[in-house]
């Protein structure tokens, strides 16, 4: 079990660039989240796959998001025309389908000037 | 929907000491699950502990406990012979289970723990 890992750990952009993101769950975990955590404030559920079907979407998530899980393995969430209000830590998660657990990674902080 | 309220922005604590963090939450469903995550510094979310709401025994974790009390929507974290470490950010998070396992998360207490 190596935990959940993201990449990359920080990212820098330009405002109107786009970003993208990816997040590695734990091996046998078949659902993943991602969450929007901005500072002061407890994470803010963005979406939801099990396996490769996203089943849940915010209404946080614009439609300059997008996030994929093309073989119910990674996911890559990316965001285009980035703007100054998408600076924040991007969580990712994953759990079990037994386990109520719920376990992240160590999150990529972006920054949009 | 189900919200999740945390009515202490910052605490702080000596250390060896016991602090209680509070936490309330408004749902009107009778199965879930209640969590405890700490946030360091590193800003990695680690599981404390966690409640499922059909369970009456108040959960432990060594020297981290709750108090659940579902009646009135509550479930304040308890942390004893409070240790450095333990500075963090603590989220309290709720879960209805087989609704997509949806994480409702508070704002946060901001816990130091003072030597």
């Amino acid at each position: 079990d190596t935990g959940v890992s993201q990449d990359p750990r920080h990212k820098i952009t330009k405002r109107g660039q786009n970003v993208t993101f990816r997040c590695d769950p734990i091996s046998e975990h078949n659902r993943l989240y991602w969450y929007r955590q901005t500072l002061g404030q407890g994470p803010e559920f963005l979406t939801y796959f099990q396996n490769e079907a996203q089943l849940e979407k915010s209404r946080l998530l614009s439609d300059r998001f997008s996030a994929e899980r093309p073989k119910g393995s990674f996911s890559t969430l990316e965001i285009q025309r980035t703007e100054q209000g998408d600076s924040a830590m991007y969580l990712c998660a994953s759990k079990g389908v037994t386990n109520e657990k719920l376990f992240f990674g160590s999150g990529t902080q972006l920054s949009v000037l | 929907a189900q919200t999740v309220t945390q009515s202490q922005p910052e605490m702080s604590v000596q250390e060896a000491e016991t602090v209680t963090l509070s936490c309330t939450y408004d749902t009107s469903e009778s199965n879930y699950y209640l969590f405890w995550y700490k946030q360091p510094p590193s800003r990695q979310m680690i599981l404390v502990i966690r409640q499922e709401a059909y369970k009456q025994q108040n959960a432990t974790e060594n020297r981290f406990s709750v108090n659940f009390q579902k009646a009135a929507k509550s479930f304040s974290l308890k942390i004893s012979d409070s240790q450095l470490g333990d500075t963090a950010m603590y989220f309290c998070a709720f879960m209805k289970p087989n609704t997509g396992n949806q994480f409702y998360f508070g704002t946060g207490t901001s816990l130091t723990v003072i030597p």
